[in-house]
């Protein structure tokens, strides 16, 4: 069965140094990973997407992520925070049992940037 | 603009009297789906549905309904809300063409039942 753990509920950094959210994921099948972001009284916004193309992932606003399959990670990464940054984020799996319309949430991890 | 859609947004309600939320989206998606979303817990299914009239349990369908009558439309029904109900609500809908696991979320509702 898939799951993802998401290490740190709660991050903080200082604007302009870089963020680090980490996630690990636990997969039977070859996963496609995700992270969605949420910001305050807002919906999920899709941040990056895993397929297996390519192992390190661009997403929106400067985030990237790495999948390390001999680690079961997929961390996500931004060289410099902004304060608009600021929100909570899932990393997610989806897969499970073989439905790649099912997605498993992490429990979420929320980033907080200092002036 | 594509998007989805949810109404209410914010409801408070009494324990037993039922409720509707609807979600609508303008995309054609086929797939839809609901999620539940409690503090430390993330995101957890409730129903989804891959097409008109084909829907199935997700992982927390306990005290709920849902109905696909037309494409665009995933109603979440309470005919009998608790107070565990109380959460916040997300729908979303994705499609076989870009891939049914790139979902896109509505806004939210926050229901409180007392």
């Amino acid at each position: 069965a898939q799951s993802v753990t998401q290490l740190d509920s709660h991050v903080s950094v200082s604007e302009g140094t870089p963020v680090l959210l980490r996630c690990n994921y636990s997969s039977s099948y070859s996963p496609s990973l995700f992270w969605y972001v949420q910001h305050p009284n807002k919906g999920l916004q899709l941040l990056l997407k895993y397929t297996s193309a390519a192992t390190l992932v661009k997403g929106i606003n400067g985030f990237e992520a790495e999948f390390k399959k001999s680690e079961t990670s997929f961390h996500l990464t931004k060289p410099s925070a902004h304060m608009s940054d600021a929100a909570e984020y899932f990393c997610v799996v989806s897969g499970y049992g073989g439905a790649t319309n099912k997605l498993i949430f992490g429990t979420g991890t929320l980033l907080a940037v200092q002036p | 603009e594509a998007q989805v859609t949810q109404n209410p947004r914010y409801l408070i309600t009494v324990t037993g009297k039922k409720l509707t939320v609807t979600c609508s989206q303008n995309m054609n998606h086929e797939y839809m789906s609901w999620y539940r979303q409690d503090p430390g817990l993330g995101l957890r299914q409730i129903y989804y549905s891959m097409n008109v009239e084909v829907t199935d349990k997700g992982d927390v369908p306990e005290g709920y309904k849902v109905s696909r009558k037309e494409k665009r439309n995933f109603p979440l029904i309470l005919e009998s809300p608790s107070p565990n109900q109380t959460s916040l609500y997300f729908c979303a809908s994705s499609s076989r063409q870009t891939g049914t696991d790139t979902q896109y979320f509505g806004p939210g509702t926050r229901l409180t039942v007392l």
